[in-house]
């Protein structure tokens, strides 16, 4: 069953301290994107990945990084220098063939601070 | 900075009836847009995309472009009460090997039965 896949679906930050979103997909897309949405709010780009081993950083970059070491994953990791992170966090990917440009979303995960 | 700009609504029409929610862009170069909706709590799903002027109709959803006046429109006939969402419009930003979409803020959609 072919999709993309984020997890945990709802995970707790503590003062100070790094947490790693989770994203995975087996639908063989080269591109995918990281987005973060706030109540009542559009998307918001974090960053991006065209290839393995390739990232680009979006319009809201500071206080995340990412890897992509395998085309599959592309995880996100909320760094304490993130002071406002409580927000919804989306991974989409993007097929480079005939469909042009179109992103497929996964199910997001929920990040909050204690 | 290139926008793409909807009315937040809520935007409420009665059950059957014609639901119209429109979007506009600002940057020319854009070549590929798409309505996404997002019901409460849940995770974008596309409904329509559309490259060319014109109409382009799948089911109920009919897309509309114009690239003339950078303009991007969605119609739901026969609206139900499980069209109520939250409907997001998006704009390539085309750029050499970079592929971006930009996102509207949404338009809240209520069907009322």
């Amino acid at each position: 069953d072919g999709g993309i896949t984020q997890s945990p679906k709802y995970l707790f930050r503590k003062e100070g301290q790094n947490v790693t979103l989770s994203c995975e997909q087996n639908l063989n897309h080269d591109a995918m994107y990281w987005y973060r949405q706030d109540p009542g709010q559009g998307l918001r780009l974090i960053y991006y990945s065209q290839i393995v081993n390739d990232f680009q950083k979006g319009d809201i970059a500071e206080g995340y990084s990412v890897s992509r070491e395998k085309k599959e994953s592309f995880p996100l990791t909320v760094t304490s220098a993130q002071k406002n992170p409580t927000a919804f966090y989306l991974c989409a990917s993007r097929d480079r063939g005939l469909a042009k440009n179109i992103q497929y979303f996964g199910a997001g995960t929920r990040l909050s601070v204690l | 900075q290139k926008e793409v700009e909807q009315n937040s609504g809520p935007l409420s029409v009665p059950e059957g009836a014609i639901a119209s929610l429109n979007c506009t862009y600002s940057d020319r170069g854009s070549q590929s847009f798409f309505w996404y909706r997002q019901y409460s709590g849940k995770s974008p799903e596309l409904i329509m995309f559309i490259y060319s002027n014109g109409d382009k109709e799948d089911g109920r959803f009919t897309a509309q472009l114009n690239k003339a006046s950078q303009y991007v429109s969605l119609l739901i006939r026969d609206s139900q009460p499980s069209d109520s969402a939250t409907y997001l419009c998006a704009a390539g930003a085309e750029g050499g090997a970079t592929n971006k979409l930009i996102f509207g803020t949404g338009t809240l959609l209520a069907v009322q039965p």
